[in-house]
């Protein structure tokens, strides 16, 4: 069975430019996260979609990032404008649906903002 | 409010050592559930194992081992004969409904284990 994907894996952009990550979860799964891990930390929910809905948002900067999942199978995650602060890990992880269920994640998206 | 503590920052041992990681968390709901994942050098977050509040048996796979009391909340995982291919970060996690809908999961800031040969 194919695990969560993600594209790009690494990402340099320049500050107030804008940045798009892609994610496609494992097939069936209906709930899909993306979290930021900045160095040094664990990661951070910013948003979890049950098939094409938002569950949670509380931790997502709105002014600036922006996410969607429009037919409950892939997601985009997008900053704009991206601020040096952003420079993280972006993870990707999916699960069956439940909240008792386990989280899958992907290879996360390494961006780096100059 | 819910919290995970990893107090061990890094760890260092040398191939064949035994090595328990620490994990201490904090919840008010009495249904949740506890994760250990890997992260190696890579940086994909790899499983390793889920507990839920009500199950405290330990439970054992190949070399590793996990420890949860509910009395210290604590959920510490051991590594027997540790091998190099073991060096990664290790993240203790911590889920719960908390009266809503979502199931986010909560980490503490990791433990770095190297491990020598």
């Amino acid at each position: 069975e194919a695990g969560v994907a993600q594209s790009p894996r690494y990402k340099i952009i320049e500050k107030r430019q804008s940045v798009a990550f892609w994610c496609n979860p494992i097939s069936g799964h209906a709930t899909l996260y993306w979290y930021q891990q900045i160095l040094g930390q664990g990661p951070k929910l910013l948003i979890q979609f049950q098939n094409n809905g938002v569950v949670d948002d509380s931790q997502l900067p709105k002014d600036r990032f922006s996410a969607e999942r429009l037919k409950g199978v892939d997601s985009t995650l997008k900053i704009q404008p991206a601020k040096l602060e952003d420079s993280a890990v972006y993870l990707c992880a999916s699960s069956l649906g439940t909240l008792t269920d386990t989280q899958y994640f992907g290879p996360g998206t390494r961006l780096t903002v100059l | 409010a819910q919290k995970v503590t990893q107090a061990q920052t890094e760890i260092s041992v040398v191939e064949k050592e035994d090595v328990t990681l620490d994990c201490v968390y904090e919840t008010r709901d009495t249904t949740y559930y506890l994760f250990w994942y890997k992260q190696p050098p890579s940086g994909e977050l790899v499983f390793l194992i889920r507990r839920n509040s009500f199950d405290e048996q330990n439970e054992i796979s190949g070399r590793y081992s996990w420890n949860f009391q509910k009395s210290t909340s604590s959920f510490n995982f051991t590594i027997t004969a540790s091998q190099v291919v073991d060096s990664a970060v290790y993240f203790c996690a911590l889920s719960s409904n908390y009266g809503g809908a979502t199931n986010k999961l909560i980490f503490g800031t990791g433990t770095l284990l190297a491990v020598q040969p």
